[in-house]
């Protein structure tokens, strides 16, 4: 059960877009269209942004979206705002019945 | 409104036992799987355990298997995790968390409590 493996930090200016990569295996993200992601703010619970590779919870931004290759998976965040900086993770379900979580990415606004 | 209220972490010596509570209301619990997430401090997000919406099927990340056992009471919306054999690496804050619906057991969590810090040390 090794994390996911994720950018320790990615920044972009206001009105940008980025992107953030997630990194499995055949035994999880290469499998299974299970990605999840989440955006922690400091001091706070994390909050679903999308899941199931490209689906967003009622409520989350369309400005978030989610895509997969193979065996890694990507969040893009469009039109970037300065609420948007706070850490991601991504995760996924693996061949052993269990969840995965990234190592995480801090996203700073420039 | 969903709510997931998370109860008991404390300062515990190593080798010793605790158990955390997680009272939930806003939802039809006995609908839902449920995990446990923890988060060391100033650390990345670690799945512990699921949890089927009857109990009946548990599921755990290696690190705790065989010492920490999830189980919950649909009858008072609860969800508890019996910690036994604890290490300084289990000092972390533990939050439950609610799966989304259609998913068994380890899935995605829409809904998550403020977390109860466990802290294991001598």
């Amino acid at each position: 059960q090794s994390a996911l493996t994720q950018p320790a930090s990615v920044s972009g200016s206001p009105g940008q877009s980025i992107t953030i990569s997630c990194t499995g295996t055949s035994s999880d993200v290469g499998t299974y269209n299970y990605v999840s992601w989440y955006q922690q703010h400091p001091g706070k619970a994390p909050k679903l942004m999308i899941y199931e590779v490209r689906n967003r919870p009622s409520g989350v931004s369309n400005r978030f979206s989610g895509s997969k290759s193979g065996n890694t998976a990507s969040l893009t965040i469009s039109g970037l705002q300065a609420e948007d900086e706070a850490d991601y993770y991504c995760s996924s379900y693996t061949s052993s019945s269990t969840y995965v979580f990234g190592t995480g990415t801090k996203v700073t606004v420039l | 409104e969903v709510q997931l209220l998370e109860s008991g972490g404390v300062l515990v010596q190593p080798g010793g036992s605790l158990r955390l509570s997680c009272a939930a209301s806003g939802f039809t619990f006995s609908s839902y799987a449920m995990s446990w997430v923890r988060q060391a401090p100033g650390k990345g997000l670690e799945w512990v355990s699921s949890i089927s919406n009857s109990g009946g099927s548990t599921y755990y990340a290696d690190s705790v298997k065989g010492r920490f056992t999830f189980s919950r009471d649909n009858s008072k919306n609860t969800l508890y995790l019996q910690m036994n054999s604890l290490r300084a690496e289990d000092t972390a804050l533990y939050y439950c968390a609610k799966v989304v619906a259609g998913w068994a057991a380890a899935g995605p969590h829409d809904y998550w409590g403020q977390g109860t810090l466990v802290t294991v040390s001598s």
